[in-house]
């Protein structure tokens, strides 16, 4: 029963353009959402996080969208480099979701190239 | 900057063998995790502890334990080693407080179990 999905096991993107990654959960009780973007041998860094009291939030190249209603989020990485290549791993917690509190649930993760 | 260290980055032992993964950080963090990675499956916890002394099963404890005898540092045991733990494992940690708290994680100890 996975709470936080990652439909798409990869995405290629051409260089410039801009990369679209998706993820949904289905526990309404999520109030915490992070992207976490992970190479190959490497542990995951930290890329970008929203809380859910708002719907968007920026940092440089990237963006990440949350739709509440349709418990829905998106990472967009504009313009997209080849140095984004990696794995990115969608996560979330909250403070009564029916786990423990600090606990993040990870999605499976979409692996992104970005073609020169 | 959070840095959170692993003692290896690879490691090869053989079934049967008892393997001690280490991670320490150095920012104070009351709490840390154990994850493992495997490909199509995402990141797996493993243990958690939010202090000394104290640890809880994650979403797969079986044919592991873990030791937390001081803050910074926190043990993953594989008590007998089996090929189904070759695999990829990650240790994090964060500070509590709120729901809203990002996991720092380490370099990972790829771990190939023969």
């Amino acid at each position: 029963d996975q709470q936080v999905k990652q439909n798409s096991p990869s995405l290629s993107v051409q260089e410039g353009r801009i990369s679209i990654l998706n993820c949904d959960y289905t526990n309404s009780m999520f109030d915490y959402f992070l992207w976490y973007k992970k190479y190959p041998a490497e542990g995951p860094t930290f890329l970008i996080s929203i809380s859910s009291i708002k719907d968007k939030n920026e940092d440089g190249r990237f963006t990440v969208f949350l739709n509440k209603s349709a418990k829905h989020l998106s990472l967009h990485i504009v313009p997209s480099q080849p140095g984004d290549s990696a794995v990115y791993f969608c996560a979330a917690s909250g403070f009564n979701y029916g786990g423990s509190q600090g606990n993040l649930i990870f999605g499976k993760g979409t692996k992104l190239s970005v073609k020169p | 900057d959070v840095k959170v260290t692993q003692s290896s980055r690879y490691l090869v032992k053989r079934t049967g063998e008892k393997v001690f993964l280490e991670c320490v950080q150095d920012m104070d963090h009351e709490n840390m995790f154990w994850y493992r990675q495997d490909p199509g499956l995402g990141l797996r916890l493993i243990y958690f502890s939010y202090d000394v002394k104290m640890k809880e099963k994650g979403d797969i404890p079986e044919g592991y334990s873990v030791s937390r005898e001081k803050k910074e540092r926190f043990s993953l045991i594989l008590e007998s080693a089996s090929t189904n733990q070759t695999s990829m494992y990650l240790c994090a940690s964060s500070l509590p407080g709120t729901s809203q708290e990002t996991q720092y994680f380490g370099p990972g100890t790829r771990l190939l179990v023969l």
